[in-house]
């Protein structure tokens, strides 16, 4: 099964809060995910990648989470800014040059 | 270094017609990926390019095509247009060495809407 599992569809911070996002997936032969930022009228950006060898990975306020047995990986935005605000996107690559995405969720940090 | 840029930025077409979409990926990236993006689908995976040869391909109608160039430029074809196609075309361009650390960066996007 290709598919990647994103919630929540949308997600309302208080600025300096934590913003948490949460992915799923069913295929074991998923090997790099990235997650991406998208902002209006622009292509998605790489925020942050991992490989399914790693359960953690921190880049700045950035961290994803990764269990391996469950299946499941999640960013998570400390300290959430208004500039945060923006349409995130997990993605999975199943050992090819694939990318399958979730289906987004929208982020609005109130100032 | 330039990012990546797509041709047109906006095309209005109508049914029946097709259209053709350019992308020009960064320089010394070898692979190109399109996505089509609407708010009910989100981003899918159409089809991605390596050294002029098709790689991988998504779970589109043959009326999705593509095509890469010996300078890695890559258009995408769309023929007989239906309402449904309109969305964000979105190219991305990475080295394509190594799946599990490839880096793509997209384009910022051909809206297409069709009438």
């Amino acid at each position: 099964q290709q598919q990647v599992k994103q919630s929540p569809q949308s997600l309302i911070v208080q600025k300096g809060g934590i913003s948490i996002i949460n992915c799923a997936y069913e295929n074991t032969a998923f090997d790099y995910f990235p997650w991406y930022q998208q902002f209006p009228g622009k292509g998605p950006a790489l925020l942050i990648a991992i490989r399914p060898d790693v359960s953690e990975k921190k880049e700045g306020r950035f961290t994803i989470s990764f269990n391996k047995s469950a299946k499941q990986f999640s960013l998570h935005i400390m300290d959430s800014q208004p500039g945060d605000s923006a349409t995130y996107f997990c993605a999975a690559t199943p050992g090819g040059f694939k990318t399958i995405f979730g289906a987004g969720t929208r982020l609005f940090v109130k100032a | 270094k330039a990012g990546v840029t797509q041709t047109p930025r906006y095309l209005i077409k109508t049914r029946g017609q097709q259209v053709t979409l350019s992308c020009s990926p960064i320089s010394g990236h070898r692979s190109v990926s399109w996505y089509q993006q609407t708010p009910g689908q989100g981003l899918q995976f159409l089809f991605e390019y390596f050294s002029e040869t098709q790689r991988n391909k998504g779970n589109f109608p043959g009326r999705f095509s593509g095509r890469q160039f010996s300078n890695s430029r890559s258009e995408m074809n769309v023929s007989t247009l239906e309402l449904g196609d309109s969305a964000l075309y979105l190219c991305a361009s990475s080295l394509g060495e190594d799946s599990r650390s490839d880096t793509q960066y997209f384009g910022p996007g051909t809206r297409l809407t069709v009438l």
